[in-house]
């Protein structure tokens, strides 16, 4: 079966824009969590989603946000884009809230200018 | 909070040589182990697991034994491959269920010459 998809795959912002990124899981599988992988900090924990509901948020600022639909599909958005948001964000799948194995997707590669 | 310490390499190895890389933790309760592979330009895939003390995981001649009184995860293989060169990260997961995303270390950049 599809693994989790991510899209796009890469993409060029501009300083102050915003940006969404889409992640649909794999079939079945209803909790959705983000990574933001960077060379200084390594990979970081954005946020879990489980049932349309954010479930955990790691320790990141208000301007990162995401939302789940009735689908299990995954959306994150970034505004007000810094040169630091420069990443590779992973969605992930898991088959429900917690569950102890997940499954990453290939990322999208933001580069902010 | 929960931690994970492994060696950053690179580590540059022989085709055919014994590898092992170190994985320490620091984690409240009992959590689950994890060995995760990142090739280059694409994302992390599983390669191996362990929830449970003295559990072993294994795959593609990958294995690591979850040591509760080492808070240790090491990753071994007996003979490498070319093939195997790429990032490997050692992570863990919250105990109880609790929904609070994986701990991942920074990655160890494993290079095989042929």
């Amino acid at each position: 079966k599809a693994g989790v998809t991510q899209t796009p795959r890469y993409l060029i912002k501009t300083r102050g824009q915003q940006v969404t990124l889409s992640c649909s899981p794999i079939s079945g599988h209803r909790s959705v969590s983000w990574y933001q992988q960077t060379p200084g900090q390594g990979l970081q924990f954005l946020f879990e989603y489980f049932s349309e509901t954010q479930r955990n948020k790691g320790n990141f600022p208000g301007r990162f946000s995401g939302r789940q639909f009735s689908n299990s599909r995954s959306e994150m958005n970034v505004s007000t884009l810094e040169l630091g948001d420069s990443a590779l964000y992973l969605c992930a799948s898991s088959l429900g809230q917690g569950a102890n194995t997940i499954y990453f997707g290939e990322g999208s590669w933001l580069t902010v200018v | 909070g929960n931690s994970v310490t492994q060696m950053e390499g690179p580590v540059t190895l022989s085709e055919e040589a014994f590898l092992t890389i170190n994985c320490t933790y620091t984690a409240t309760g009992y959590p689950s182990l994890f060995w995760y592979v990142q090739y280059p330009g694409e994302g992390l895939q599983l390669l191996l697991k362990a929830t449970k003390a003295d559990d072993k995981g294994s795959n593609k001649g990958f294995e690591a034994t979850y040591r509760k009184e080492t808070t240790s995860f090491h990753l071994e293989k007996g003979s490498v491959q070319v093939s195997d060169s790429a990032v490997y990260f050692c992570a863990l997961g919250g105990s109880g269920g609790g929904a609070d995303g994986l701990t991942f270390g920074k990655g160890t950049h494993l290079i095989i010459q042929p």
